[in-house]
């Protein structure tokens, strides 16, 4: 059964920090791996995601994520928080090769961008 | 652009109400899904399709129901509406191959009094 962990359900940056969003996953098979975004009283949008090739992955908005398959981790960076990242952001994952494609959700963390 | 459509988007009612949350999607995805969302807490499936006339419990026990009658449609009803079923609830959908990407509704946030 696979499973999704994110440290920290809230996480405070001053605008134009580093922000970094933990999260680690447990997967029996290779994954793919998910990072969605949610803003106050909307639905998840998808920010990036893993499949396969590079582990280093971009996505929208200055957010990007690396995979490192030995620490089972799929952490969100973005160089310069901006107060409009302000939202919350759930990791999800779903295996490879399964013909089952429900998501596994992390519990989200909730990002707040100080002025 | 995702094109996912949920109605409505916030409803307020009795205990003992029945009531139907609406999901369309324009797409032709084959997948849909129901999540429940409540604060702080990761999402759980409650309802899933992978085609019409295919409707499958999630990992959530809950007691509203799906149909799948049309590719696009994908309604929920509570029968009988109680405080407890007061949450969010998001529909998603997504395509018959790649990697299982969802893409949601803005959600339909149910209160019942």
């Amino acid at each position: 059964a696979q499973s999704v962990t994110q440290l920290g359900s809230h996480v405070s940056v001053s605008e134009g920090a580093l922000v970094l969003l933990r999260c680690n996953y447990s997967s029996s098979v290779p994954p793919y791996l998910f990072w969605y975004v949610q803003y106050p009283n909307q639905g998840l949008q998808l920010l990036l995601k893993y499949t396969t090739g590079a582990t280093l992955v971009k996505g929208i908005n200055g957010f990007e994520a690396e995979f490192k398959k030995s620490e089972t981790s799929f952490h969100l960076t973005k160089p310069s928080a901006h107060m409009s990242d302000a939202a919350e952001y759930f990791c999800a994952v779903s295996e490879i090769g399964s013909s089952n494609y429900k998501l596994t959700f992390g519990k989200g963390t909730l990002l707040t961008v100080n002025p | 652009e995702a094109d996912i459509y949920q109605t409505p988007r916030y409803l307020v009612i009795g205990t003992g109400k029945k009531i139907t949350l609406e999901c369309s999607q324009t797409m032709g995805h084959d997948k849909m899904y129901w999540y429940q969302q409540d604060p702080g807490m990761e999402l759980h499936l409650i309802h899933y399709s992978y085609g019409v006339n295919s409707t499958e419990k999630g990992d959530l026990s809950s007691e509203s129901t799906v149909s799948r009658i049309r590719t696009e449609h994908f309604p929920l009803t509570l029968e009988s509406a109680r405080p407890s079923h007061t949450s969010q609830y998001l529909c998603a959908s997504s395509e018959t191959a790649g990697a299982g990407e969802l893409f949601f509704g803005e959600g339909s946030r149910l209160t019942v009094l």
